[in-house]
């Protein structure tokens, strides 16, 4: 079974902040995703990395970063944390070639003050 | 703008009945769709999927059917249980990379027993 862990369930930061958000997948997966969930908007593409080092932006980069150093460990940076940034975050592994079917972590609900 | 769009935020529906939860998209390159179901403080996990060159696809309890003219998904469990409440997402795909899926808003289903 594919497991994808999160760092933290629930953080608090205030505003101006630097944040890290931690992501670990244990199959060998080639890619790592993440995303933000916000009520009425779905699920929306924040960045993602099909290899080390490798990285590409998503649909909202803005404010985020990213880093991947080891294959398995893919980690969002909010590099001062906004209250707009205030959301649900998953990450997401797969397969190379295979974007579609992911298996996604349990989330960390952030809450930026 | 969504893509991928699912109208009806919330269903309830009796035990033993038919559930049917809808998707309408916009795109008509999309090729692939699939629906995820998340349930409270865990992350999404993959439930079915279609490609565009079929109609119907069925995983026991699951089928999802594809009306391309219509640009319409629908997932229908039958017998639905207490275990299918959840949140459902649709979700489309426009070829390989990531950025070239999109998700839904979500659907919270309610099973009464």
């Amino acid at each position: 079974d594919v497991k994808v862990t999160q760092s933290s369930r629930y953080l608090v930061k205030r505003t101006g902040e630097k944040v890290f958000l931690e992501c670990v997948q244990d199959m060998d997966h080639e890619n790592m995703f993440w995303y933000r969930q916000d009520p009425g908007l779905g699920l929306r593409l924040i960045y993602f990395s099909y290899d080390v080092k490798m990285k590409e932006k998503g649909d909202i980069p803005e404010g985020y970063s990213v880093s991947r150093e080891k294959k398995e460990r893919f980690s969002l940076i909010l590099e001062s944390a906004s209250t707009n940034q205030t959301s649900m975050y998953l990450c997401a592994s797969s397969l190379l070639g295979n974007m579609e079917t992911q298996y996604f972590g349990p989330g960390t609900r952030l809450l930026v003050l | 703008d969504q893509q991928v769009k699912q109208n009806s935020p919330s269903l309830s529906v009796q035990e033993g009945r038919i559930s049917i939860l809808n998707c309408d998209y916009t795109n008509s390159m999309f090729d692939y769709f699939l629906w995820y179901k998340k349930y409270p403080a865990e992350g999404p996990t993959f439930l079915i999927s279609i490609s565009s060159i079929k109609d119907k696809n069925e995983d026991g309890r699951f089928t999802v059917f594809l009306n391309k003219s219509a640009k319409h998904l629908s997932l229908h469990i039958v017998p639905s249980q207490p275990g299918d409440s959840a949140v459902y997402f649709c979700a489309a795909s426009a070829g390989t990379g990531a950025n070239n899926l999109f998700f839904g808003t979500g659907t919270r289903l309610t099973v009464i027993p």
